[in-house]
This record gives C-alpha cells, sequence and structure tokens, in this order.
C-alpha cells in the first residue's frame, strides 16, 4: 500500500525557517516524481514544487522561488521542504503527492495527510 | 485568482446529475494539456478522482465522468449520493508561467441536498 507521511510542520516567526519532510513507502520512490502542494486555510490547492525521480530536475511556483528548496534521499525514501524566510502567507496545509505522468502532463495520484505550517508572531 | 476557474458551489438533490466546470486557456487546457480532477472530502487529503480529461482509477464509482472540450473540462456526477458532498479540484499544467507549472481550480464546494 502507497503511504506518505509528511511531518515537521509547526508554528514559526515571521522569516523564520522550517523543514518538512515526507516519508514514502509502499513503492519504489526512486522511481517516481514528487511534488510539495499547499492549502492556504479555507482556501484552494496551490503547487508549492516538483523534484523528478532523480533529483536532477526542480522546478518552484514563483511565490515561494528563492525562499524554498526541495530536495530528496532516495536511499531513505524521503521528501523534503526546506522553507526559509517564511511569510504570513505561506501558512498553509502541506501535502506531498506523488507525481504520474500521462501524455503531456502529470497527475498527483497519491497524497499524504498534509502537515500544518502556521507563520504567526 | 486561480488559473483553472471553476464555480465555488454547486448543488443537487439525492439521485440528481451534477456538472463542475473547469475552464482554462490557451496555455494549458486550450494547449492540449490534461484536465485531471480531484475529491476532498471535508478534513481530508485530496483524492484523484479522474485523470488523464476522462479515466477514473481504480475504485472510483462510474458516477463519475470527465470531459474535456476547447479550453475547458467538466465533471459529472450522476446518481448523487449524501458521501459525494466534498470539494472538488480541477487540475492541469500549464506552459505559460515562468517555463511552465502544474495549476490548480479554486475549487468547487459540492452540497447534496
Amino acid at each position: 500500500e502507497v503511504q506518505l507521511v509528511e511531518s515537521g510542520g509547526g508554528l514559526v516567526q515571521p522569516g523564520g525557517s522550517l523543514r518538512l519532510s515526507c516519508a514514502a513507502s509502499g513503492f519504489t520512490f526512486s522511481s517516481y516524481e514528487m511534488n510539495w502542494v499547499r492549502q492556504a486555510p479555507g482556501k484552494g490547492l496551490e503547487w508549492v514544487s516538483y523534484i523528478s525521480s532523480s533529483g536532477s530536475t526542480i522546478y518552484y511556483a514563483d511565490s515561494v522561488k528563492g525562499r524554498f528548496t526541495i530536495s530528496r534521499d532516495n536511499a531513505k525514501n524521503s521528501l523534503y521542504l526546506q522553507m526559509n524566510s517564511l511569510r504570513a502567507e505561506d501558512t498553509a496545509v502541506y501535502y506531498c503527492a506523488r507525481a504520474q505522468p500521462y501524455s503531456s502532463s502529470w497527475y498527483f495520484d497519491y497524497w499524504g495527510q498534509g502537515t500544518l505550517v502556521t507563520v504567526s508572531s | 485568482q486561480s488559473v483553472l476557474t471553476q464555480p465555488p458551489s454547486v448543488s443537487g438533490a439525492p439521485g440528481q446529475r451534477v456538472t463542475i466546470s473547469c475552464t482554462g486557456s490557451s496555455s494549458n487546457i486550450g494547449a492540449g494539456y490534461d484536465v485531471h480532477w480531484y475529491q476532498q472530502l471535508p478534513g481530508t487529503a485530496p483524492k484523484l478522482l479522474i485523470y488523464g480529461n476522462s479515466n477514473r482509477p481504480s475504485g472510483v464509482p462510474d458516477r463519475f465522468s470527465g470531459s474535456k472540450s476547447g479550453t475547458s473540462a467538466s465533471l459529472a456526477i450522476t446518481g448523487l449520493q449524501a458521501e459525494d458532498e466534498a470539494d472538488y479540484y480541477c487540475q492541469s499544467y500549464d506552459s505559460s508561467l515562468s517555463g511552465g507549472c502544474w495549476v490548480f481550480g479554486g475549487g468547487t464546494k459540492l452540497t447534496v441536498l
């Protein structure tokens, strides 16, 4: 059974840092592209970042570019999101999601349960 | 606002049929990128409902169907059930934003009357 379990969320002050982790199991992690998607309280879904299976290709949403860093450790079946210079508008539940290529795009076939990040003084 | 446009809410009585639209543009749906749909039950993570415009993952009832035409896509739910009450999101890919990124609709809240 595919499982994605996020951790590392919490309360942080504006300008602070936080590192999220996503532990994967039930599939060959090193074969899949992974993403982070977030959802602000009461709002919709927003894609945050993508990393290829090898980690060689990375993309970010403009809203987090230069502040967030995605990475993975295939030996540990883990995905990470280092978040620096956090702002109030980064407050959200952060989901890790497995990407499945399809034709000319990708979809997210498995999601974790999410971890809440609250940026507030 | 979201790159893909969905109605904020739809409603229907049990047994009825409802549709949720997802309107994009020439840089996403209109460019040929596929549309995928997710269902998010209250307090839970999103779940894949439809992929590749009209394909259902294993376990998704055939009451759910998707279609795509031009710069828009639609999700149809027939035989509405109380358990279908949830938020629904469409998702595609956009090639115009900083070299490309994944985009979602703003979400549609389905209320079963």
